[in-house]
This record gives structure tokens, sequence and C-alpha cells, in this order.
């Protein structure tokens, strides 16, 4: 039984396109997370939900929408693709901002 | 925001030497410091983490130091063999910290041990 899984594994599309990957946990953790990780390998907050309530959000442009439809799942949703957004997507899971459990990862790749 | 820095960015050693990465983190307010280690093409998985109360852990050939005075913590890998070969993160966040809580990770240090 995976912890945190999340589809699709690999994801190619073109530029314009809006696209969705999807997570879910069944660890019964809290906080749900999305990261992304470019081609340095950096791994970089895009957002977290904690009970449904988006409680950050750092300076990732609006047409990347996090959605949660309960507790278990966080789903991310990206309008107008660009060039750009090309990398890894991690989703992750913790209970009480601890101890996260990371996805396998989605790797996006925009042509 | 908290800011986490990590040194080196890449690290050889021979098999059966010694790894040692740093990192400084910038929040003072900061008391949970996790390490992860990536493989080619696999996901984050966490090897240790460390509290701000604690000052050193250790789990079979890793260990942890943490002096919150400089805000700076460490990973210890001894008896490095080739399957330790990686991408390793530091962190950083406050636990029970709501928005604060986030993991701030470093820029990862790829370690490659030679047979």
């Amino acid at each position: 039984d995976t912890a945190v899984s999340q589809t699709p594994k690999y994801l190619v599309t073109q530029m314009g396109n809006d696209k969705s990957i999807k997570c879910e946990q069944n660890l019964g953790h809290d906080t749900m997370y999305w990261y992304k990780q470019d081609s340095k390998k950096f791994l970089k907050i895009m957002f977290s939900y904690n009970n449904k309530e988006l409680i950050i959000n750092e300076t990732v442009p609006n047409r990347f929408s996090p959605k949660s439809p309960d507790k278990a799942h966080l789903n991310l949703h990206i309008n107008s693709l660009e060039l750009g957004d090309s990398a890894v997507y991690f989703c992750a899971s913790s209970l009480l901002y601890t101890r996260y459990t990371f996805g396998s990862g989605t790797r996006l790749t925009v042509v | 925001g908290e800011n986490v820095e990590q040194h080196p960015s890449t690290l050889s050693v021979q098999e059966g030497d010694s790894a040692v990465i740093k990192c400084t983190y910038s929040d003072s307010a900061s008391n949970y410091f996790p390490w992860y280690k990536q493989e080619l093409g696999k996901r984050p998985q966490l090897i240790i983490d460390i509290r701000s109360n604690v000052g050193e852990k250790k789990d079979q050939r890793i260990a942890v130091t943490l002096n919150k005075t400089a805000k700076h913590f460490s990973l210890h890998i001894t008896e490095t063999q080739p399957e330790d070969s990686a991408v390793y993160f530091c962190a950083a966040s406050r636990e029970y910290g709501g928005s604060q809580g986030n993991l701030i990770f470093g820029k990862g240090t790829k370690l490659s041990v030679k047979p």
C-alpha cells in the first residue's frame, strides 16, 4: 500500500494546455504539500493545505491552483502551461509538520 | 522567512571514508531539522531528523549534530558504501509552526562514493 501516491508519473504536454496532477495519502496525515524540483534539483515549496485550508502560498504564478476535496487528497491544477513549468512535482504529507512523506513525483515536460 | 544554505554542493569520497555535509539556517525560531536522501529518479526519503532540544542524534552509520547558537547543523556518514551515493538535502522548519511549519530545503549535496 503506497503511503503517498501521485498520478500521472510522467506528463508530456504542449504549451498553453491545462493539466492536473493528483495526489492521495493514506497515512492519516493532517497537512499536504506540493513541491517543485527543478533541473538543478532544488526543492521549492509551492503550497500546503491543512484541514482543507490553504495556509501558505509562495510566489507561485496564479496559473497554479491546488484543490483539496478532502484531507487525503491534494490535486494540483495548472493552466496555460509554459516551457518553464517543466520540472518534477512532488506531493508530500505530514503530521504536525514533521516527518514529511513524499510521493514518487510527476515529471512534467512542456513542449 | 527561513533560508537554508547547504555545503558542499558535490562531495566525492572513497568507500569506507566518512562524509560530512553542513547546513546553516537563518530563522532562530526553527526547531526541526530533517535530512533527506534522494536517489536518482526517486523520491526524497527521510533518513534522520533532530529537534532543537537535542544536540546530537545517531542512527547506525548516520549522525546529525546541531549548534543552535551558530544556527548550523551537520550530517555525518561513517564507513561510506557505494549505496550511500545520492543527493542529500537538509531542511529546517518550525514544528507546530502553522505557515512557518513548512520545510525549507537546502540546495542539496550530491555524494559520490567510489568503490
